[in-house]
């Protein structure tokens, strides 16, 4: 059974910090996600990885393989940045999504 | 930019009554997904469908739900006769044609179920 661990649970933030979220996964997978959930409910994606690294605006995923890891990192970080984060990973082509738990961030002007 | 499309955005029903939730998955995408999120727990998988059959499902997708594309545009849910553990957030989803991996997520329909 694979399980998603997200850390840390909560983050608060002051504007303009640099904030890094972090996941973890227990068994082998072929691709990652980090969705973004905002109140009220729906789910957006912001990254979809395999390998490597990707970066959009002030988001950066990177992903470990070997070490079963993935970190999300906020550069710059906004209080429109408020969200919820969630990593969720695919076992193997065409499967489910399992996801983590989903990390509250908040960040404050 | 394309998107997934769920009707109703909120549904209030009494429990044993069916439910249907709708979703319109973005045009040429070929793998539809439906998940649930309780409220404050996480994002649950219910059931994958492809090529016109489930192929996957959860423990959670018992014998109340069923899944159909009616008309190759719309992808339903149907809740036979809900639960009050039912109440929960529906989110639709679709993945591409290049891979079910990119997936676009719907905005969800909260079901409240009395």
């Amino acid at each position: 059974k694979n399980e998603v661990e997200q850390s840390p649970q909560n983050l608060t933030a002051q504007e303009g910090e640099f904030i890094t979220i972090n996941c973890s996964y227990s068994v082998g997978i072929s691709a990652l996600h980090w969705l973004q959930q905002h109140p009220g409910g729906g789910i957006v994606s912001l990254f979809m990885l395999s390998s490597g690294k990707k970066k959009h605006g002030r988001l950066i995923a990177t992903i470990n393989i070997q070490e079963k890891h993935s970190s999300l990192h906020i550069t710059a970080s906004h209080p429109r940045d408020s969200a919820v984060y969630i990593c969720a990973v695919f076992t193997g082509a065409n499967s489910k999504l399992t996801f983590g738990k989903g990390i509250t961030l908040s960040v404050r002007p | 930019e394309p998107e997934v499309t769920q009707t109703p955005s909120h549904q209030v029903t009494q429990m044993g009554q069916e439910v249907i939730l709708r979703c319109v998955p973005i045009s040429n995408h070929l793998y539809f997904y439906w998940y649930r999120q309780i409220l404050g727990q996480k994002v649950e998988f219910l059931v994958s469908f492809y090529n016109n059959e489930i192929s996957e499902k959860s423990e959670i997708f018992d014998d109340q739900f069923s899944v159909e594309r009616p008309d190759g545009s719309n992808f339903t849910l149907k809740i036979r006769s809900t639960k009050l553990e039912d109440s929960a957030m529906y989110f639709c989803a679709s993945g591409g044609i290049t891979g079910a991996n990119v997936l676009t997520f719907g905005a969800g329909s909260r079901l409240t179920v009395l």
